[in-house]
């Protein structure tokens, strides 16, 4: 499978709690994007990179929130003191610069704090 | 970037063709339509996007009207695997997809 792979699938923490997903693009892709869905609602978005630099963050982003890329491959979001809140599915998506079909995204990973 | 109108929900009989409009009367010179689908517990979709002229491609047509006020996505043989919440963007050299509501096709048996 060569699309956009995110890890885990689904995770259930306490409120309180740190979590770290991650994402893989697709290769060649030198864009990577992340988002967050609640339910009933369409995707926000939340940072973008280009390559290994972090070009953009939504104010959705707040300061427990942080990604990476460090080689402009894979990327981790990782959530700091988890909120009830904080329950959603966050979605990864890679694009080539300049390409013109939009983005491609991944299954997401389900994220639910208790 | 343009705000859009799609109605929520639409339903089609299967093996009909699926007719989804969107509104964006807002929108600039410089900004193409996308369509995207999201089936459900899965990441959106990329089915289609245009600037002015129709498209066509192995999964829809896009129909944009002269003025590019609106368009309408058209699958034109709809199959129980086409229900999902699609979603009307326009875009233009922005990095980020500003998604709305959408709207939730059902397709019939």
């Amino acid at each position: 499978d060569t699309g956009v792979s995110q890890n885990p699938r689904h995770k259930i923490t306490k409120r309180g709690q740190n979590v770290t997903f991650r994402c893989d693009p697709i290769s060649e892709h030198n864009r990577l994007y992340w988002y967050r869905q609640t339910l009933g609602q369409g995707p926000e978005f939340l940072t973008y990179f280009q390559n290994e630099a972090q070009l953009e963050k939504s104010r959705l982003l707040s300061d427990r929130f942080s990604a990476e890329r460090p080689k402009g491959s894979f990327s981790t979001l990782e959530i700091q003191r988890t909120e009830q809140g904080d329950s959603a599915m966050y979605l990864c998506a890679s694009s080539l610069e300049g390409g013109s079909n939009g983005a491609f995204f991944g299954q997401g990973t389900r994220l639910t704090v208790v | 970037d343009a705000k859009t109108t799609q109605p929520p929900s639409m339903d089609c009989a299967e093996g009909r063709a699926a007719n989804l409009p969107c509104n964006h009367s807002t929108i600039s010179g410089n900004e193409y339509v996308y369509w995207y689908r999201q089936i459900h517990s899965q990441g959106p979709q990329y089915i289609i996007h245009g600037l002015k002229n129709n498209e066509t491609n192995e999964m829809a047509s896009l129909i944009i009207t002269e003025d590019r006020k609106s368009s309408t996505l058209i699958l034109p043989h709809a199959t129980l695997r086409d229900t999902a919440v699609y979603y009307c963007i326009p875009r233009a050299g922005s990095y980020q997809l500003t998604f709305g509501k959408g709207t939730k096709l059902s397709v019939i048996p």
